[in-house]
C-alpha cells in the first residue's frame, strides 16, 4: 500500500537549518509530483512547496521562498525539503503528500514536528 | 491567489443530524478542483471528496460535496460517532493551493 513517512523534525534554535525528508513506498515514485504542507499547532493547513516528479521543476509559497528549497532523489524514492533561516513562525506539523493524476493530494504522511525556539 | 473562506467556525451538533459546511472562494475555482479532507486531531488529513463532488474511495455515502464557482459545499447526511472532527475544504485548480481555514465539527 502506498506509505509516506516523514523525518528529521525537531527542535532548532531561530536563523538555523534543518532537513526533511520523506520516504515513499507502494506505488511508482518517478510518477508523482510530491508537497510538502505545514500545520502550526493549533492552526490549519498551508500549501509549502511541489516538486515535479522528474525534479525538474519547483515551487514554493511566498513565505518561504528563498530560505526553502525542495528536491527528490528518485533512487531513494525520497523528497527533501531543506529549510534555512528558520523562524519561530515556520514551527508546524509539516506533511508529505502525494499528487495524483488528477491533481489532488490523495495521499498524505504523518507529518514531522518542527519547533523553532531559542 | 485564491483565497478559501469557510463557514461557520464551529458547527454543534448531535449525531444523527444533518451538518451543511460552506466554502467560498475569492475566485472561481478552475474545473470545480476542490477538494474537502476530514482531519482528526494528530492525524493526517483524509481526502473525503475531489472535484468538488467525486466521493473518494471508501467514504460512506453520507458524505456528499457539491457546488460549482465560488461557492461549495460538503454535507454530511447523518452524523457518525467518528465523524466529529475538522473538516478542510482545499482548491488544486490555479497556483498557489490553498486551503480554508477549517470548520469543526463537534458534539453538541
Amino acid at each position: 500500500q502506498v506509505q509516506l513517512v516523514e523525518s528529521g523534525g525537531g527542535l532548532v534554535q531561530p536563523g538555523r537549518s534543518l532537513r526533511l525528508s520523506c520516504a515513499a513506498s507502494g506505488f511508482s515514485f518517478t510518477t508523482y509530483p510530491l508537497h510538502w504542507v505545514r500545520q502550526a499547532p493549533g492552526k490549519g493547513l498551508e500549501w509549502v512547496a511541489v516538486v515535479s516528479y522528474d525534479g525538474r521543476n519547483e515551487y514554493y509559497a511566498d513565505f518561504v521562498k528563498g530560505r526553502f528549497t525542495i528536491s527528490r532523489d528518485n533512487s531513494r524514492d525520497t523528497v527533501y525539503l531543506q529549510m534555512s533561516s528558520l523562524r519561530p513562525e515556520d514551527t508546524a506539523v509539516y506533511f508529505c503528500a502525494r499528487e495524483n493524476d488528477f491533481y489532488f493530494f490523495d495521499y498524505w504522511g504523518q507529518g514531522t514536528l518542527v519547533t523553532v525556539s531559542s | 491567489e485564491i483565497v478559501l473562506t469557510q463557514s461557520p467556525g464551529t458547527l454543534s451538533l448531535s449525531p444523527g443530524e444533518r451538518a451543511t459546511l460552506s466554502c467560498r472562494a475569492s475566485q472561481s475555482v478552475s474545473s470545480n478542483h476542490l477538494a474537502w479532507y476530514q482531519q482528526k486531531a494528530g492525524q493526517a488529513p483524509r481526502l473525503l471528496i475531489h472535484g468538488a463532488s467525486s466521493r473518494a474511495t471508501g467514504i460512506p455515502d453520507r458524505f456528499s460535496g457539491s457546488g460549482s464557482g465560488t461557492d461549495f459545499t460538503l454535507t454530511i447526511s447523518r452524523l457518525e460517532p467518528e465523524d466529529f472532527a475538522v473538516y478542510y475544504c482545499h482548491q488544486y485548480g490555479r497556483s498557489p493551493r490553498a486551503f480554508g481555514q477549517g470548520t469543526k465539527v463537534e458534539i453538541k
